[in-house]
Formats: structure tokens, sequence, C-alpha cells
């Protein structure tokens, strides 16, 4: 069974580092991109950014882009989103997806498997 | 690229025929996906290429268009489709989802 299998609830202070994680199983990892998307509460899905674990190719989203960090782990399928700092904005639920293409990788259709999710709260 | 939907919701009923608009601020092509998100749950795919029905999603929805108008049908509304229903486009490495259309019970 393909499937991705995300880390915990988080809950930080404002200025905390966290990082987030995202398993992969049932496909070859290095294969799909794997994309980020954050749902803040009531709100609606906001595309972070994506990676593509064969060569960690990265693309962000410029409302995304040097407010985090996204790596892969290859040796173990795990995907990552990454705070240097967090904020009380940061607050929301974030899904790491898989990016299903066309056969030759050149026409994104969509993301086809979520992950369950990670609420992150972050309050003094 | 921005993406509007209309309306940003609705009510219907059961057996209804639904239609939800999805525009682009410019040509994407076919580069358009639909998801169904339910309370606390995750997105899920029902809809790629514009008109692609993704593996094991009913034949009651569909989906047309290409450029910058398109459409999602639920031909006849069932108990389990009163869902949030997202457009994305995946024309450019800005892969923008479209603000969402509530679908509830009338």
């Amino acid at each position: 069974e393909v499937q991705l299998v995300q880390s915990g609830a988080e809950v930080k202070q404002p200025g905390e580092s966290l990082t987030i994680s995202c398993k992969a199983s049932g496909y070859r990892f290095t294969t799909y991109w794997i994309g980020w998307v954050r749902q803040m509460p009531g709100k609606g899905l906001e595309w972070m950014g994506i990676i593509y674990p064969g060569d960690s190719e990265t693309r962000y989203s410029p409302s995304f882009r040097g407010q985090v960090t996204i790596s892969t782990d290859k040796s173990i399928s795990t995907a990552y989103l990454q705070w240097s700092s967090v904020e009380a904005s940061d607050t929301a639920m974030y899904y790491c997806a898989r990016l299903t293409t066309d056969d030759y990788g050149h026409y994104y259709y969509g993301f086809d498997v979520w992950g369950q999710g990670t609420t992150v709260t972050v309050s003094s | 690229i921005q993406l509007t939907q209309s309306p940003s919701s609705l009510s219907a009923s059961v057996g209804d025929r639904v239609t939800i608009t999805c525009r682009a601020s410019q040509d994407i092509s076919s580069s358009l996906a639909w998801y169904q998100q339910k309370p606390g749950k995750a997105p899920k795919l029902l809809i790629y290429a514009a008109s692609t029905l993704q593996s094991g999603v009913p034949s009651r929805f569909s989906g047309r268009g290409s450029g910058t108008d398109f459409t999602l049908t639920i031909s006849s509304l069932q108990p389990e489709d009163f869902a949030t229903y997202y457009c994305q486009q995946l024309n450019s490495y800005s892969f923008t989802f479209g603000p969402g259309t509530r679908v509830e019970i009338k």
C-alpha cells in the first residue's frame, strides 16, 4: 500500500526551531516529487513547495521561499519541512503529498497520495 | 497564476446536479486538478488534467475545460459528497490552489 505517514502534533513557542517529517512507503521514493501544503485554521489549501528526492531539486512557492526549508533523506524515504524560528502565524495543519506526473515526468497531474497531516501550534 | 472559484459555497439536496467553476488568471492549458476535502481529513484527488477521473473516484464526478475556464460537475449529489472542493493549477512551478467551494446540505 502506498502511503505517507507524518510525524505527530507539535506545540512550540515563538522563536523555536521545528522539523516535521513525512515517511513514504509502498513505492519508489526517489521517483516522485513530494510536496508540502499548509492549511491554516478554517482556511483553504496553500502550496508551499516540492522536492524531487532523486536529486533533491526543490521549488518553493514565492510565499514560503526563505521561510521554510524542504529536504529529504533518501536512505529512509522521508521528507522534511523545517523552520529555523517559528511564529504564531505558522500555526496550521501541514500536509505532505505525492505529486503524480505523466510517464515522462513532464506533465504534472496532481497530489494523489496525502499524509494524514501534522498540526503545528505556536503559542507563548 | 491566480485561481478563482464560484460559488464560494452552495446548498444542494441529495440527487441534485452541482457544478463548480474555476477560473485561471492566464492560460493553463489542461493543467488543472480537483480535490475534495472533508472536515478533519486530508484532501482527495478527484480529477486531473482537467477531465481525467482519478482511479477509484465515482463516475458521477466529471471535469471539463481548458485554457482559463474549468468546471467540476457532480451529476447526482450523494450524502458523502458534502465537502469542500478545491481546484489547483499545475501549469507552472507555483501550484496554486483555488479558494474552495463548500457544498452544504439544503
